[in-house]
């Protein structure tokens, strides 16, 4: 198994571009969700989903959208991005939180705005 | 809504000694408590965790101690070792809700 798989690594993106950052996991998790980790500083929840097609905001949703349109992918899109969206973004999934699994996390996406 | 601190945030410790890192959170319905380990440019990883119904658990050098009354929960590591210089985040999945957040972090530095 692969685990929890985020695409592209690294990133630099123009102030007002867009792009999709990737995630899937061949778990068959139920729970998938994405944070952001500025540098120095705490995982924040961006985002979060309980199953296909089901999606709530966490902590520091302004500026995101995400979609769940399978039970393995979970992208998160940024529409216009800011330099405040300078971060490392962590994608990560698990059956249900606190009940026999862990919640496994990706390798990252670091993504510079400039 | 839910909300979890985290202290200290930096800990340097001598090789052999304990290192304690301790958070509180505000959800009393709050049920479950993982610890994960983050090394350099990886992503974070479980090291142990802990359900509201059990006081404390140990495994090998690490052990997390919860008191549900003061909403507070601690990791215990003792006889440090270099190879466990590394961030250690707390994290809280609330009681009524399917969110799991996390603390700040606490980079420890263990000194050989």
């Amino acid at each position: 198994n692969a685990g929890v798989t985020q695409t592209p690594k690294f990133r630099i993106l123009k102030i007002g571009q867009s792009m999709t950052l990737q995630c899937t996991q061949d778990m068959n998790h139920n729970y998938m969700y994405w944070y952001r980790q500025d540098p120095g500083m705490g995982l924040k929840l961006i985002y979060y989903s309980v199953g296909a097609g089901i999606t709530d905001k966490g902590e520091v949703p302004n500026g995101y959208n995400v979609s769940r349109s399978t039970t393995e992918d979970f992208p998160l899109r940024l529409e216009l991005a800011a330099p405040s969206q300078t971060s490392v973004y962590f994608c990560a999934s698990t059956f249900i939180p606190g009940q026999g699994t862990e919640a496994f996390f990706g390798q990252g996406t670091r993504l510079t705005v400039v | 809504g839910e909300n979890v601190e985290q202290h200290p945030s930096t800990l340097s410790v001598q090789e052999g000694d304990s290192a304690v890192i301790k958070c509180t959170y505000s959800d009393s319905a709050s049920n479950y408590f993982p610890w994960y380990k983050q090394e350099l440019g990886k992503g974070p990883q479980l090291i142990i965790d802990i359900r509201s119904n059990v006081g404390e658990k140990k495994d090998q050098r690490i052990a997390v101690t919860l008191n549900k009354t003061a909403k507070h929960f601690s990791l215990h590591i003792t006889e440090t070792q270099p190879e466990d210089s590394a961030v250690y985040f707390c994290g809280v999945k609330g009681g009524a809700t399917n969110k799991l957040i996390f603390g700040t972090g606490t980079l420890l530095a263990v000194q050989p």
